[in-house]
């Protein structure tokens, strides 16, 4: 059972904006704020788009952005593109060098 | 172009054993930890095990603890996970992945699949 919880499935429309969330379950997890987000096209490898909560990597879109509040990360993704329909996965460290991914989310642009 | 290439995957059959590897090219490998994660068909990315740059500490997950190894040679450039002791919920795609000084995957390999049946 996986400590972060994301949504199956979340939509928009080009242009629109849409945010995934991803709820820490366990204490542990919550206590660093160390939270990633990969996307993953079908059939393909993860491709990192966020790294510790809200930084970008070099060539990711500035309109991928992260957050965190609370227990819960997100996600957002404003001016969607048909592009971006994928499969959106956070990850968050766990202490003692172990990781935890969340279930994932199918982000459908309609 | 930095980037890592897996391979090793098959079928192998339940309590059999299977070794995949891990070339990277394009960045310093000693450097940097390295990252096993797995993803069964129809599933959700999973952590399997990492292991620091010099290879001496390692880490895995509750699922593989006692049934894998990792390992590493950086004088050959190149890492290791040892899966013995198989079952058929390991079936998934095998990733390598860079690991970040901010502990995040940078750079992933394109998989390599591992099908655990009789």
């Amino acid at each position: 059972q996986s400590a972060l919880t994301q949504p199956a499935s979340v939509s928009g429309s080009p242009g629109q904006s849409i945010t995934i969330s991803c709820t820490e379950t366990s204490s542990d997890v919550g206590t660093y704020n160390l939270v990633s987000w990969y996307q993953q096209h079908p059939g393909k490898a993860p491709k990192l788009m966020i790294y510790d909560v809200s930084k970008r990597p070099s060539g990711v879109s500035n309109r991928f952005s992260g957050s965190k509040s609370g227990n819960t990360a997100s996600l957002t993704i404003s001016g969607l593109q048909a592009e971006d329909e994928s499969d959106y996965y956070c990850c968050s460290y766990a202490g003692s060098s172990t990781w935890v991914f969340g279930g994932g989310t199918k982000l459908t642009v309609l | 172009e930095v980037q890592l290439l897996e391979s090793g995957g098959g079928l192998v059959q339940p309590g059999g054993s299977l070794r995949l590897s891990c070339a990277p090219s394009g960045f310093t490998f000693s450097t940097y930890a390295v990252t096993w994660v797995r993803q069964a068909p129809g599933k959700g990315l999973e952590w399997v095990s990492t292991i620091s740059g010099s290879g001496g500490s390692t880490y895995f997950a509750d699922s593989v603890k006692g049934r894998f190894t990792i390992s590493r040679d950086n004088s050959k450039n190149t890492l290791f996970l040892q899966m013995n002791s198989l079952r058929a919920e390991d079936t998934a795609v095998y990733y390598c992945a860079k690991t970040t000084a901010d502990l995040a995957f940078d750079i992933w390999g394109q998989g390599t699949m591992v099908t655990v049946s009789s």
